[in-house]
């Protein structure tokens, strides 16, 4: 069946450090969606990418898109303890939405 | 504009009962999801309805069922609870079942029941 495939599971990194997550799906995407969800909360929509290659910018955020509508990054420039949390992708090959099953993001003081 | 709500936010159980969840969308948001969150595991999809019909379907036993109303509002309903259920039911609307941005693809989650069964 269609799967978003999501890497890491976890990611330890110093404050100030760089963090990047993946997702790879096993089919085209007509889009493609990330989410955060902090501890204790729940998923709240990031950003959402249409276009093939397509890169956007929130701050320190930095999302692609790949070429062939079948991956996406998303990455954190020097990270801060805000930034603690789970990252999800979601994909949609039809009218499904397939969440990958996230990364969680520690951040070491 | 309001968020989706969710009610109960919190709710224990016991093993062998049933509890029913219920979910208010955004408003002008037709179509309900439903997923269930354990703790440190991710997203597990139960069900969509879009115009009171189920739409989607997770892998979950007939435990457990749901159900979308003339107003879009939702309900899932755990029957013969067990202590594996025990997670938070996350509830999210978007506009429709398209694909493009256009249509509404966004997913909004509410802030989720807290399951507990003993």
């Amino acid at each position: 069946g269609q799967q978003v495939m999501q890497i890491p599971q976890y990611q330890h990194v110093q404050e100030g450090e760089d963090f990047t997550t993946y997702c790879n799906s096993s089919t085209t995407l007509s889009n493609i969606q990330w989410y955060k969800q902090r501890p204790g909360g729940h998923p709240v929509f990031l950003i959402q990418l249409v276009k093939s290659g397509e890169v956007k910018k929130q701050k320190r955020l930095t999302f692609q898109f790949g070429e062939a509508k079948k991956n996406s990054s998303l990455h954190i420039t020097a990270t801060q303890t805000t930034d603690v949390g789970t990252y999800f992708c979601a994909g949609s090959p039809d009218d499904k939405i397939i969440f990958g099953k996230g990364t969680r993001l520690h951040i070491l003081p | 504009k309001a968020g989706v709500t969710q009610t109960p936010r919190y709710l224990i159980k016991t093993r062998g009962q049933q509890v029913t969840l219920s979910c208010s969308p955004i408003s002008g948001h037709r179509s309900v999801s439903w997923y269930q969150q354990t703790p440190g595991q991710g997203l597990q999809f139960l069900f969509e309805y879009f115009s009171e019909t189920q739409r989607n379907k997770g892998n979950f036993p007939g435990r457990f069922s749901g159900r979308q109303f003339s107003n879009s509002r939702s309900e899932m309903n755990v029957s013969t609870l067990e202590l594996g259920d025990s997670a938070l039911y996350l509830c999210a609307s978007r506009l429709g079942l398209g694909r493009s941005a256009i249509s509404g693809n966004t997913i909004y989650f509410g802030e989720g029941s807290w399951l507990t069964v003993v």
